[in-house]
């Protein structure tokens, strides 16, 4: 079955750390892949997308992440973190073989020290 | 413009009892999608709904039903409650149920099963 896997749980940093949230997902063909950011007592949202074209994607906040195809990768990054980037991030896919589903990982916690 | 409103925030109920939890999406969003999230894991799919059609379905029990009604607004029933159903329950809307038309959650309804 199709699957996403977020390699850390749980992260500390200092401010102005840089940082990079692992990702791996499973299917071999053409992938939608997502980051979704969930801050404390708010809703997910998403921070970014890649469908296609440039792997290197931008999202908001100053985070980026990169599509590596032969790697079954899709790496979140910043290179500064803030005490507000504090909050629980989920690397995502668009499910294929229908149902319009997305499949999320379980979940990277990032605690930033101020 | 108001965002996905789910009720009740939080709900206790007894083994074996039923449940009905209540989504209305963005203004304009036709697809409604249900997820449920278990602590320490990401969003699980249950239910994608688009102009009131069931359109795809996660691994779960036929306890689990939804409906879509003519206003978008959707409801998620589930059957039969076991302790295991405890989580939070993600509503999301979007435009449409494709790959680019990006997902919004609301703040989820936390189901407590004794």
């Amino acid at each position: 079955a199709q699957s996403v896997s977020q390699h850390n749980h749980h992260v500390i940093l200092s401010e102005a750390a840089s940082l990079e949230l692992g990702c791996n997902y499973s299917y071999g063909g053409t992938v939608n892949l997502f980051w979704y950011v969930q801050y404390p007592g708010q809703h997910l949202q998403l921070l970014l997308k890649y469908f296609s074209g440039d792997p290197l994607v931008k999202g908001i906040k100053g985070f980026e992440a990169e599509f590596i195809k032969s790697k079954f990768s899709f790496n979140l990054r910043k290179p500064s973190v803030q005490w507000s980037d504090t909050a629980e991030y989920f690397c995502a896919s668009w499910g294929t073989g229908g149902g319009f589903k997305t499949i999320f990982g379980a979940g990277t916690r990032l605690f930033v020290k101020a | 413009d108001a965002g996905v409103t789910q009720s009740p925030t939080h709900l206790i109920k007894t083994r074996g009892q039923h449940v009905t939890l209540r989504c209305s999406p963005i203004s304009g969003h036709k697809s409604v999608s249900w997820y449920q999230q278990v602590l320490g894991q990401g969003p699980q799919f249950i239910f994608q709904y688009y102009e009131k059609e069931e359109r795809g379905r996660g691994n779960f029990p036929d306890r689990f039903s939804a409906r879509q009604f003519p206003n978008y607004s959707s409801e998620l029933n589930v059957n039969a409650l076991l302790l295991g159903d405890s989580a939070l329950y993600l509503c999301a809307s979007s435009l449409t149920p494709s790959y680019n038309s990006p997902l919004h959650f609301g703040n989820g309804t936390r189901l407590t099963v004794t």
